[in-house]
């Protein structure tokens, strides 16, 4: 079974600290992605990695950042948390090909105060 | 730029009925892939539609898939309370996946 795990569950930070999510995977997925969840505004894409060291910005990337210096971990940087920043992050991974079926980490829910 | 949409937002649905959610996306692709997720939890996947007239069941729950319509249906029978849950529908965008906006799912008694 794939797995892909997520460094916290639940987290609670303050306003202007510096955050680090950690998503790990096992099944040597090419492929690593970062999303918030938020309410009405559905799954927005923040990173992606295609590769060790590469990353692609998203579509809401502002705020954040990435990490990947191997190939089953990617993480994602709040350099200065933000209220705005509250929201469910989720981790996934896939494939390079033939399909881009992506498998989700159990999700972390950030809240910023 | 691709856009995928999803109706309806919000079904809800009485124990033994049937009904199809629709997943209608705006540019050319040949796959599609149907995800659930339940309250506070993360995205499972269901199917994966991989070619045009493609056709997948699991249970109570049937997808298809139509490229030239553009167009994906995912098809419950006889609903059960266990299948409340939001489904999301996603498309390929080279090797990124575009979701759509979810189906809440509530199935009543």
């Amino acid at each position: 079974d794939v797995k892909v795990t997520q460094s916290s569950r639940y987290l609670v930070k303050r306003t202007g600290e510096k955050v680090f999510l950690e998503c790990v995977q096992d099944m040597d997925h090419e492929n690593m992605f970062w999303y918030r969840q938020d309410p009405g505004l559905g799954l927005r894409l923040i990173y992606f990695s295609y590769d060790v060291k590469m990353k692609e910005k998203g579509d809401i990337p502002e705020g954040y950042s990435v990490s990947r210096e191997k190939k089953e971990r990617f993480s994602l940087i709040l350099e200065s948390a933000s209220t705005n920043q509250t929201s469910m992050y989720l981790c996934a991974s896939s494939y390079a090909s033939p399909t881009y079926e992506q498998y989700f980490g159990p999700g972390t829910r950030l809240t910023v105060t | 730029e691709l856009k995928v949409e999803q109706n309806p937002l919000f079904l809800s649905m009485q124990e033994g009925k049937n009904y199809t959610i629709y997943c209608n996306y705006s540019t050319t692709s040949d796959r599609l892939y149907w995800y659930r997720q339940d309250p506070g939890k993360s995205l499972e996947s269901l199917f994966v539609l991989l070619s045009n007239g493609a056709v997948k069941q699991e249970g109570r729950l049937m997808a298809s898939l139509d490229t030239k319509a553009r167009l994906s249906t995912l098809h419950i029978t006889a609903a059960v309370h266990d299948l409340s849950a939001t489904y999301f529908c996603a498309v390929d965008r080279t090797d990124k996946l575009i979701f759509g906006t979810g189906t809440r799912l509530q199935v009543f008694p």
